[in-house]
């Protein structure tokens, strides 16, 4: 069973500084997405990565993939209030596991984020 | 920007009835989904569906959960009979699944609670 974890949980930051958040999950898999969710609100797409090396990267967000090491970041850059959120990473087990994907994502368990003042 | 619009936002019901949630996907899209979060937890899959079938589906949709496609652009989710443990969010998604857009697009959400 593919297991997805994130840490921290929750992550209190200051505006101003630089945070990582890491992704490890536990089978093979070269599609690995990065959502956004505010509260009481759906699932906003951040990031698509899809190959080992991936580096993508949007405003003061940047996440990568490392298919060999299974782990997934997102570093943030100079946190500012508005990226306060839940963020989540979400694994797709594509075809070369083994099977034919229809895109199942399994989810890590979210990292909630708050910037302060 | 095109985007999967789901059906009621809110619904209340009590238990041991059948409620229907829907969902009308983006157009050009071919795989469907319904998730689930339970307040404060993680996202669950539940359910993916493709050329009007079931694709795969978890242990969470058992018996009591369906999904129909009654026509060429609703997508909805009926559970025959609600319990208090189904009250969650559900999230209708779909895909194109090519390479220029991969990814899974999410509805607002229909907030189910089971009273």
């Amino acid at each position: 069973e593919l297991k997805v974890e994130q840490n921290p949980l929750f992550l209190s930051m200051q505006e101003g500084k630089n945070y990582t958040i890491y992704c490890n999950y536990s089978t093979t898999s070269d599609r690995l997405y990065w959502y956004r969710q505010d509260p009481g609100k759906s699932l906003e797409s951040l990031f698509v990565l899809l190959s080992n090396g991936a580096v993508k990267q949007e405003g003061r967000l940047m996440a990568s993939l490392d298919t060999k090491a299974r782990l997934s970041t997102l570093h943030i850059t100079a946190a500012v209030h508005d990226l306060s959120a839940t963020y989540f990473c979400a694994v797709d087990v594509a075809a070369n596991a083994g099977g034919t994907s229809y895109g199942k994502l399994t989810f890590g368990q979210g990292t909630i984020l708050t910037v302060h003042p | 920007e095109p985007e999967v619009t789901q059906t009621p936002s809110h619904q209340v019901t009590q238990m041991g009835q059948e409620v229907i949630l829907r969902c009308v996907p983006i157009s050009n899209h071919l795989y469907f989904y319904w998730y689930r979060q339970i307040l404060g937890q993680k996202v669950e899959f539940l359910v993916s569906f493709y050329n009007n079938e079931i694709s795969e589906k978890s242990e969470i949709f058992d018996d009591q959960f369906s999904v129909e496609r009654p026509d060429g652009s609703n997508f909805t989710l009926k559970i025959r009979s609600t319990k208090l443990e189904d009250s969650a969010m559900y999230f209708c998604a779909s895909s194109a699944r090519d390479r220029a857009k991969p990814e899974a697009f999410f509805g607002q959400g229909t907030r189910l609670t089971v009273v």
